[in-house]
């Protein structure tokens, strides 16, 4: 079965950077999109971007462009998504999510987001 | 961007009632358009995609509709395991985004 486990809660203070971690198994890992949402306490979801992780292109919301990062290691199966110049805005639950189509069945914008990890809580605050 | 809304933001509902939840995109979508539950402090989860096609594991009670620009989701014969909250998500381009949500709780 599809697995994606996260890494772990983290804290940073403002202007700092982070790489969260996102682990898959149960599925060939080169097949499918992997995307990234974050979740701000209380609020709805917002998505950050989206990695090929056969060919490492990725995809980025504007908002992010600059300052989020993702790659791929096809070697673990891992994904990361690392952003840099956090502010007390980014504070939030961040999610990795596996793409339902193979990634030669869909353009890279048009990807369901179909599984979910457990979600990695970031704190951003002085 | 398409902005994603939905209506109600709330509603409260009892077991065995049939709910309509409406998310409307600012741009035409064709069928692109997914719906999601999430419970609190858990992930949330694909319940129909691609407008009307219910995802593996789904009970049939949970059914979509629409295209271009209005959508809903309907569960008919609400169970104590569906109060959640509900979004929707436009994948016809990036940036993909999200409706606001509908909260479903119990009357």
């Amino acid at each position: 079965q599809v697995q994606l486990v996260q890494s772990g809660a983290e804290v940073r203070k403002p202007g700092a950077s982070l790489k969260v971690s996102c682990k898959a198994s149960g599925y060939t890992f080169t097949s499918y999109y992997m995307h990234w949402v974050r979740q701000a306490p209380g609020q709805g979801l917002e998505w950050v971007g989206i990695i090929n992780p056969s060919s490492g292109s990725t995809y980025y919301a504007q908002k992010f462009q600059g300052r989020v990062t993702m790659t791929r290691d096809t070697s673990t199966s891992t994904v990361y998504m690392e952003l840099s110049s956090l502010r007390s805005e980014d504070t939030a639950v961040y999610y990795c999510a596996r793409g339902k189509e193979d990634i030669f069945l869909v353009a890279t914008p048009r990807s369901t987001i179909a599984y979910w990890g457990q979600g990695t809580l970031v704190t951003v605050s002085s | 961007d398409i902005q994603m809304t939905q209506s109600p933001s709330s509603l409260s509902a009892s077991v065995g009632d049939r709910v309509t939840i409406t998310c409307r995109a600012s741009q035409r979508i064709s069928s692109y358009l997914n719906w999601y539950q999430q419970k609190p402090g858990r992930a949330p989860k694909l319940l129909i995609y691609a407008a009307s096609s219910l995802q593996s594991g789904v009970p049939s009670r949970f059914s979509g509709s629409g295209s271009g620009t209005e959508f809903t989701l309907t569960i008919s014969n609400l169970q104590r395991e569906d109060f959640a909250t509900y979004y929707c998500q436009q994948s016809y381009s990036a940036p993909q985004t999200f409706g606001p949500g509908t909260k479903v709780d119990i009357k």
